[in-house]
């Protein structure tokens, strides 16, 4: 199965700054990729996904990139604020197929600090 | 604009005694799923269910099983708590199974003593 790995585990940094996680999967046929937050007590929330055929994706102050030959695309949040303070999850699956289930990175626990 | 309900919230049990997990959606999808959510492991799938009548094995099923009631609920159940199940266990639902956006119930804290 799919493999994905997800780093840094945590990360910190000053409201205002940028903050990227970093996404690596194993299946080459993977072909749609999610980001999830997670805040504090709280189920995981879609905040954006990204599907093959395209390299960039933006809504507002979030973007995500795909690069498909070294399989790994990127969360980047840019001027964060003290409510970007959560768990990213990244996940990878072969939308569109039977065998199409997320698999999931580990998280990464942001904190913005003000 | 319930979406994915699972309840209870918080539960305590001793060891050796069972436990359900309810679930239930809103969104008319066909497929649910049980995640268990552990410190630095991320989210691992239990089991899941494809189509109302299906149910398949995740990742990690052992002391777990479960119940597709209807196309709305699926269940999860402890029958034998062991201390090393004390998790927070998500429900989801989607679309169906072939990779579309889940969708998260708010999660249900149980601790094994």
């Amino acid at each position: 199965g799919e493999n994905v790995e997800q780093h840094p585990s945590t990360l910190s940094v000053q409201e205002g700054d940028s903050a990227v996680i970093k996404c690596t999967y194993s299946d080459s046929a993977s072909n749609y990729f999610p980001w999830y937050k997670q805040e504090l007590g709280k189920g995981p929330q879609l905040i954006i996904d990204i599907r093959s055929n395209v390299g960039e994706k933006k809504d507002q102050r979030i973007a995500v990139t795909l690069n498909k030959t070294a399989k790994h695309f990127s969360l980047h949040i840019t001027e964060t604020q003290p409510e970007d303070s959560a768990v990213y999850f990244c996940a990878a699956s072969r939308r569109g197929s039977t065998l199409g289930r997320l698999y999931f990175g580990r998280g990464t626990q942001l904190t913005v600090w003000p | 604009n319930a979406g994915v309900t699972q309840t209870p919230k918080f539960q305590v049990l001793k060891t050796g005694q069972s436990m359900t997990l309810q679930c239930a959606q809103d969104m008319n999808h066909n497929s649910m799923y049980w995640y268990r959510q552990d410190p630095g492991m991320g989210l691992r799938l239990i089991y899941y269910s494809a189509s109302e009548g299906t149910t398949d094995k995740g990742e990690v099923p052992n002391g777990y099983n479960v119940s597709r009631l209807n196309k709305r609920e699926f269940s999860l159940r402890l029958e034998s708590a062991a201390p090393s199940q004390t998790s927070v266990y998500f429900c989801a639902s989607a679309w169906d199974r072939t990779g579309n956006t889940i969708y998260f119930g708010e999660g249900s804290w149980l601790t094994v003593v």
